[in-house]
This record gives structure tokens, C-alpha cells and sequence, in this order.
């Protein structure tokens, strides 16, 4: 397909399991954004690779959080130990570089039980 | 307080009317995406303004960004239930890449 794909679409675990969610940005896209949506928060950055420079991970609200990109290409969010108050839907961007638009998947949505 | 605010936070309107959002921010933008977004899906990019005065229009949607670069407008003419979502906008503040979104406005166009 030629947009940016998530998987699972769907997510439900138990209160202090680890997940992992992947997300394979569109090809030729350089960048590679990940965003959390919940009702509370509204849509809030989380981490940020570009090429093969340092990710940006200012966005990440706890060290249970962390993300790699292998290749230039496919990302995971991985969230270790996870809480209630991680529930959300976890969607994936990517563009061409800075001052693009970004352009997202369609997310997944995580329940923790 | 909010940096970047989205008004209003709802908006139902009658089929054929034309309607405005409006997303205002503290600081000066650099850049300002709007991106609309249907339920259980992802956001669809609508369009990208960074030049003071910029304005940009697709079909029947135009997006302005004021001269001062702290406030845009989104219009939409003729609305059709087509048009019906919640609209985003998202802020760059002078990093290039992140965005910072407004919490959005749920627009509901009746037939």
C-alpha cells in the first residue's frame, strides 16, 4: 500500500504486560513520527527519528516507553510494564523531512486492562 | 494556558452552510498544518501554510494564516456530510518537524 501502516489496528492487554506496536512509514520518507491521542490529552508528540541522527525522545512520557527504528524504516513503540493511563490510540506520521506534512496511519488503539 | 487554541470546540451545521474554525496560537508559527480525521482513523492532511498572509484552498475548503503569523482560519463553503469529522490544527513553532495540535473541532453537518 502506498500510506503509512500500523499494526495490530487493535490492542488489549492486562495491567503490566509489555506491548510493542509497528508502524512502517510511507517509502522514500525519511522522518518518522510517533503521537499519542487520548480523550484527556488530545494528540501529543512522543519521538521523532530522521535518517540516521539522533532521535528526538522528548516526548516520551516515561523511561517504560522507548522506540527504534531498524534501517531507516519500520519503527516500534515498545511500552514496558504497562498502566492504565497508557490507553490510548498510538498513531504513526511520516514525511520526506522538515517543513513537510506529515502524513499518518491509522493508528492503534490500545486497551490495558 | 493553552498554546495554541481551536475554535469552536463543536459545530453542528445545516447542509449547504458555509462554516469557520478558527485555530489561534501564542507564540509565532512557523508553520500550520490542518489535518481533518474521521473516528477510528487516521489524520487526512488537508493543508500547509507558512508564509504570513498565506492562503491556500482545495475544492471547497480554503485555510488562511494572518499576517502576524499567530492565527489561522479554516473555511469551509457549502458544507456537505461529507465534510463532517473533527478538524486539527497542528503548530510548528520553529523545530521544523514537531507538531503541537489543538485538542480539534468536531464539526457535524445535517443533511
Amino acid at each position: 500500500g502506498a500510506g503509512v501502516s500500523q499494526s495490530p489496528s487493535n490492542k488489549v492487554t492486562e495491567k503490566g504486560k509489555d506491548v510493542e506496536l509497528r508502524c512502517d512509514p510511507i517509502s522514500g520518507h525519511t522522518a518518522l513520527y510517533w503521537y499519542r491521542q487520548s480523550l484527556g490529552q488530545g494528540l501529543e508528540f512522543l519521538i521523532y527519528f530522521q535518517g540516521n541522527s539522533a532521535p528526538d525522545k522528548s516526548g516520551l512520557p516515561s523511561d517504560r516507553f522507548s522506540a527504534e527504528r531498524t534501517g531507516g524504516s519500520v519503527s516500534t513503540l515498545t511500552i514496558q510494564r504497562t498502566q492504565q493511563e497508557d490507553s490510548a490510540v498510538y498513531l504513526c506520521a511520516s514525511n520526506q523531512g522538515p517543513n513537510q506534512p506529515q502524513h499518518f496511519g491509522d493508528g492503534t488503539r490500545l486497551s490495558i486492562l | 494556558s493553552q498554546e495554541l487554541e481551536q475554535s469552536p470546540q463543536s459545530l453542528i451545521v445545516q447542509e449547504g452552510k458555509n462554516l469557520t474554525i478558527n485555530c489561534t496560537s501564542s507564540k509565532t508559527l512557523y508553520g500550520l498544518y490542518w489535518y481533518k480525521q474521521k473516528y477510528g482513523e487516521g489524520l487526512i492532511f488537508l493543508m500547509m501554510l507558512q508564509k504570513g498572509g498565506e492562503e491556500k484552498s482545495h475544492e471547497k475548503i480554503t485555510a488562511k494564516l494572518d499576517e502576524k503569523k499567530q492565527q489561522s482560519s479554516l473555511h469551509i463553503t457549502a458544507s456537505q456530510p461529507s465534510h463532517a469529522g473533527i478538524y486539527l490544527c497542528g503548530a510548528d513553532w520553529g523545530s521544523n518537524y514537531k507538531l503541537t495540535f489543538g485538542k480539534g473541532t468536531l464539526l457535524t453537518v445535517n443533511p
